[in-house]
């Protein structure tokens, strides 16, 4: 089982919806999760992180943590084309982080 | 801002040869990073550093070395390069050992071995 999984993907979303971004992780002991986004050919950037239980929103962005469940998503509202790209999710187990293979968002003007 | 910056954007190298990929770093950052990321594999950690001159191997390490001798710097060698290692490779940094830490990227080097 890998340490951390995203849904597969891609996602392809119509400009102005809710995108949403599941990731599961194996390790219970996890205490901090983060999203990165990259675009094609780029290096990932962090775009969100999340330690505690519940929502966190960042302007259109929303992480949300379930450690009881293993899951973190991210939601992104308003979605715009230059949300278009892969969005990985990491998990911080212990001094490295874990992440999973990404799940590629398009979306549609 | 955390500036990461790679030596090469782009490298083509022959089987065989040796490889060097550098990284720096300059945020007096303590641990640095080397991954590589293929299409649906993700990224994988190749090597860490905590430390000037301290590493520990990754989740793949075989066909790889580092060298740490300058806390700014981190150095990945190919020392026999091979087709199977023609991959996006990506370096980060981050403050400090404690979990909460985020990591900052590189630009990313993209080596193709002929």
């Amino acid at each position: 089982q890998k340490e951390v999984e995203q849904n597969s993907g891609p996602l392809s979303v119509p400009e102005g919806a809710i995108a949403s971004l599941n990731c599961t992780y194996s390790d219970r002991g996890s205490q901090s999760f983060f999203w990165y986004r990259q675009y094609s050919g780029k290096s990932p950037e962090l775009i969100m992180f999340i330690y505690s239980n519940g929502d966190k929103e960042d302007g259109r962005f929303t992480a949300q943590l379930n450690k009881a469940s293993q899951y973190v998503s991210l939601l992104i509202r308003d979605s715009q084309p230059s949300d278009s790209a892969t969005y990985l999710c990491a998990v911080n187990p212990d001094y490295k982080l874990s992440f999973g293979a990404g799940t590629t968002v398009t979306v549609r003007a | 801002d955390v500036k990461v910056t790679q030596s090469s954007r782009y490298l083509v190298k022959r089987t065989g040869e040796k490889v060097f990929l550098e990284c720096v770093q300059d945020m007096d950052h303590e641990n640095m990073f080397w991954y590589r990321q293929d299409p649906g594999l993700g990224l994988r950690l190749i090597y860490f550093s905590y430390d000037v001159k301290m590493k520990e191997k990754g989740d793949i390490p075989e066909g790889y070395s580092v060298s740490r001798e300058k806390k700014e710097r981190f150095s990945l060698i190919l020392e026999s390069a091979s087709t199977n290692q023609t991959s996006m490779y990506l370096c980060a940094s981050r403050d400090s050992g404690r979990a909460g830490e985020t990591q900052y990227f590189g630009p990313g080097t993209r080596l193709l071995v002929l």
